[in-house]
């Protein structure tokens, strides 16, 4: 039972990324995922939500216009895309299934936004 | 704008209880999760629905609730409890964390 992200690197500003999150182990059709960053030495901030079936979509203020959130739930696989990419977007990404009494976080995948 | 506020550090030695804050207007009407962070990992989840404790999350760690503000109880802090505690809530469509603190135990 795992969630791994993936597509992180370095981008220039302004640029595009595309972050995946690969789920396994459970029922993934049946729940809805958020994308939670971390710039370096900060806390938490949540980015997004989406439903179990990708009809709803939730996004924090910062990031609102720019990043849009997916899924494939044939694939098992959850997407971040990010457009727009400015300097402080720079964090760990990670993938989480927060669901009443049971949580799940992937490793994260690391985003550095620098010229 | 919707917003947790947390004090940013907490310091107790071995033994004592440890109590960490939420405050923010939306717990007025919606429940509270709280997360535990060490360094390097990812985090966990330890309190939700504002007192309840998921399983094999240790009994020394409790949650309470009063109006505004959400409150973590750390009742015997241990060395190993020492990490980053974030308090996580949800209104309308957006979802938050607290800004963090520090739990000390030296």
């Amino acid at each position: 039972v795992q969630l791994v992200e993936s597509g992180g690197g370095v981008v220039q500003p302004g640029r595009s990324l595309r972050l995946s999150c690969a789920a396994s182990g459970f029922s993934f059709s049946d729940y809805g995922i958020h994308w939670v960053r971390q710039a370096p030495g900060k806390g938490l901030e949540w980015v997004a939500l989406i439903s179990y079936d990708g009809s709803n979509k939730y996004y924090a203020d910062s990031v609102k216009g720019r990043f849009t959130i997916s899924r494939d739930n044939s694939k098992n696989t959850l997407f971040l895309h990010m457009n727009s990419l400015r300097p402080d977007d720079t964090a760990v990404y990670y993938c989480a299934m927060i669901v009443d009494d049971f949580d799940m976080w992937g490793q994260g995948t690391m985003v550095t936004v620098s010229s | 704008s919707y917003e947790l506020t947390q004090p940013s550090s907490v310091s107790v030695s071995p033994g004592q209880t440890a109590r960490i804050t939420c405050s923010g207007d939306v717990l007025t009407n919606t429940y509270a999760r709280w997360f535990q962070q060490k360094p390097g990992q990812a985090p966990l989840l330890i309190i939700y629905k504002d007192t309840e404790r998921p399983s094999g999350i240790p009994e020394r760690f409790s949650g309470s609730s009063s109006g505004t503000t959400v409150t973590l109880t750390i009742s015997g802090a241990q060395v190993e409890d020492e990490a980053d505690y974030y308090c996580f809530s949800a209104t309308d469509n957006i979802r938050m964390f607290g800004g963090g603190t520090k739990l000390t135990v030296l």
